[in-house]
């Protein structure tokens, strides 16, 4: 089955304390991509990785970091995290590069507060 | 504008009853165009696609009129287990090459 692993799930932060939200995939897919999730504005990509060592930015890069050292694995990073950045998270395997009947699986999500 | 747009709802209907929800687009580039189901504070996950000819999937039929930019999702004979937000998507092509996803509609059953 596959699966979409991401931790923390909830999370309660101060502003500007680094955190790490991990995500890994048990598919060996080259494409994730994190989201995030807001009152009606649907889902926006943050970053995607289309492979090893390749990433890109979504429409809403700025105050994330992200990197995909390995296919498994790929992190999202809040080096300064601000208020704004209260929302809740999804990381995903799959996407647009590999759509012919492919599906997107979103982790279970992560919700983050930034007070 | 927004590149997909639904109306938030919520839908509010009975058991049984037929309830159709639109989106549209604003880019006739799209590609391709599918269905997310999101249960209440989960993961969104994968109804249907949405082929040009129109396609059903037991009590849910997809439509797509790519003159109007926008596809459509009926469900019939509603049950309870139906309450969920729907997420409209669409595959975006042409060097833009990404997935643009509504803000979804709220659907509730009640008995």
């Amino acid at each position: 089955e596959a699966q979409v692993t991401q931790n923390p799930r909830y999370l309660i932060t101060v502003t500007g304390k680094k955190l790490t939200v991990t995500c890994s995939q048990n598919m060996n897919h080259e494409y994730m991509s994190w989201y995030r999730q807001d009152p009606g504005l649907g889902l926006r990509q943050i970053y995607y990785s289309m492979n090893v060592e390749v990433t890109d930015k979504g429409d809403v890069p700025e105050g994330y970091k992200v990197s995909r050292k390995e296919k498994r694995n790929f992190p999202l990073i809040l080096e300064s995290p601000s208020p704004n950045q209260t929302s809740l998270y999804f990381c995903a395997r799959g996407g647009p590069a590999e759509y012919s009947g492919n599906t997107i699986y979103f982790g279970e999500g992560s919700w983050l507060t930034v007070v | 504008r927004k590149e997909v747009e639904q109306d938030p709802g919520p839908f509010n209907v009975p058991e049984g009853a037929t309830v159709a929800f639109n989106c549209t687009y604003s880019n006739s580039a799209s590609q391709s165009f599918f269905w997310y189901r999101q249960d209440c504070r989960k993961e969104p996950k994968l109804l249907m696609s949405v082929y040009s000819s129109g396609n059903e999937d037991g009590r849910f039929t997809a439509q797509l009129n790519r003159a109007s930019q926008y596809i459509s999702l009926l469900i019939r004979d509603s049950k309870l287990s139906d309450s969920a937000t729907y997420l409209c998507v669409v595959y975006f092509s042409g060097g833009y090459n990404k997935l643009i996803f509504g803000a979804g509609t709220r659907l509730a059953v009640h008995p």
